[in-house]
């Protein structure tokens, strides 16, 4: 059983569009929101993180919205260029260990 | 250079063989993890470690065994048991209840 919820699995986005990736949990314990980068045949590498006391997070062209109420939080990459096309994972975790990671989604960025 | 290394890249089981991947790790972390990754179904915690020989099941470690005897080391060995192998196996470390996690390249492992 996933305790995050990740969607879409996929999604095809034009050079200069938006990319949103959205993610739903359950258990209100959960403390620490990190996103996860993923190349083709290396490891995950940590993206953007975010923490429920704030509702909004950017780095760059990447932004993180936390909604606690509705206990879902999503990914804004701005102005998505080829080099971004990668997979993402959203995770969750109490206590800042034992991440819970979303299924994934795969984005395709069109040049 | 600091990082985690996994090795083998590729390694092949054949039915019934127990065979063990290797990880380690220069940046003096404490924690150390085994995630298993399948199309879909995002990373999937098989054990941790927070202290040289001290390690706790995560949520998929039926079929997997560990050891931690050093702090840069912590192999996962996948044993007959395992029924479906077949996955790409990431390591990863972070300071004792750090946020970041280090992930490796990862081990993609086949059953022959």
């Amino acid at each position: 059983q996933q305790q995050v919820k990740q969607s879409p699995q996929s999604l095809i986005v034009q050079k200069g569009g938006i990319s949103i990736i959205n993610c739903a949990y359950e258990n209100t314990a959960f403390d620490y929101f990190p996103w996860y980068q993923q190349f083709p045949g290396k490891g995950p590498a940590l993206l953007i993180a975010i923490r429920p006391d704030v509702s909004e997070k950017k780095e760059g062209r990447f932004t993180i919205s936390f909604n606690k109420s509705a206990k879902q939080f999503s990914l804004h990459i701005m102005d998505s260029q080829p080099g971004d096309s990668a997979t993402y994972f959203c995770a969750a975790s109490m206590n800042d260990y034992k991440l819970s990671f979303g299924a994934g989604t795969t984005v395709t960025v069109r040049a | 250079d600091g990082g985690i290394t996994q090795s083998p890249k590729y390694l092949f089981r054949k039915e019934g063989q127990n065979v063990t991947l290797s990880c380690e790790q220069n940046l003096n972390h404490d924690a150390m993890y085994w995630y298993r990754q399948d199309p879909g179904q995002g990373l999937r915690l098989i054990y941790y470690s927070q202290i040289v020989n001290d390690f706790q099941k995560g949520d998929i470690a039926e079929g997997y065994s560990v050891s931690r005897e050093k702090k840069e080391s912590f192999p996962l060995t996948v044993t007959s048991a395992q029924k479906n192998p077949t996955a790409f196996y990431l390591c990863a470390s972070s300071r004792l209840r750090g946020e970041k996690l280090f992930f490796g390249s990862g081990t993609q492992l086949s059953v022959l």
